[in-house]
């Protein structure tokens, strides 16, 4: 069981806008900056989004991220079946000190 | 560039160790910290611990605590991490991750490519 919690799954048409959330609680989302990784079967993950809504270089405008109280969010707009991917967010937690990842949400681009 | 390079798969017997390594490139490896982070098959990412690449302090996860132990070698740049009293379920694909911090916050921001450690009698 995760200590956050993400949908297993969601799903949209190419050019559509997805969202996948990411639920905490205040000792890890409510009071720590919440970043998200991109996974692609058999490969390591990707940084996506850091410090709740900054992207690294080369990743493009289409991901978005957001945090609100103690939940964060995903966006991606424009889908490309090149999106299909696992999508994981992750953030510190201060009371267990520990480092927390969501359970992982599997994008599917129909 | 920065570059994550571990060591190859390994295949374990129930209570044996395993050592991974992760050779660092393309920065100043005292700079950053780097984090350990595994994935059983089908599963999500469980964070392991960490460790200073400035002065080798660390922080391993409750649930490994007694049983992982991470370590650097700043001469060649190259972070371990050892795995003792191995289980069944400790087969998985273990990853290093450098670690970028600053101000409070901090990220993963670069990835190995991972190395399968296979626990089976």
């Amino acid at each position: 069981q995760s200590v956050l919690t993400q949908p297993p799954s969601v799903s949209a048409a190419p050019g559509q806008k997805v969202t996948i959330s990411c639920s905490g609680s205040s000792s890890n989302i409510g009071n720590n900056y919440v970043s998200w990784y991109q996974q692609f079967p058999g490969t390591a993950p990707k940084l996506l989004i850091y410090d709740n809504n900054k992207r690294p270089s080369g990743i493009p405008d289409r991901f978005s991220g957001s945090k609100s109280g103690t939940s964060a969010t995903l966006g991606i707009t424009g889908l490309q079946t090149g999106d299909e991917a696992d999508y994981y967010c992750a953030t510190w937690d201060s009371s267990l000190s520990a480092w927390v990842f969501g359970g992982g949400t599997k994008l599917t681009v129909l | 560039q920065v570059q994550l390079v571990q060591s190859g798969a390994e295949v374990k017997k129930p209570g044996a160790s395993v050592k991974v390594s992760c050779e660092a490139s393309g920065y100043t490896f005292t700079s950053h910290g780097i984090s350990w982070v595994r994935q059983a098959p089908g599963q999500g990412l469980e964070w392991m611990g960490w460790i200073s690449g400035y002065n080798g302090d660390t922080n391993y996860a409750q649930k490994l605590q007694g049983r992982v132990t991470m370590t650097t070698d700043t001469s060649t740049s190259t972070a371990y991490m050892e795995v003792r009293s191995l289980r069944s379920d400790d087969t998985a694909v273990y990853y290093c991750a450098r670690v970028t911090q600053y101000l409070g916050t901090s990220r993963f921001d670069y990835w190995g490519q991972g190395t399968l450690v296979t626990v089976s009698s």
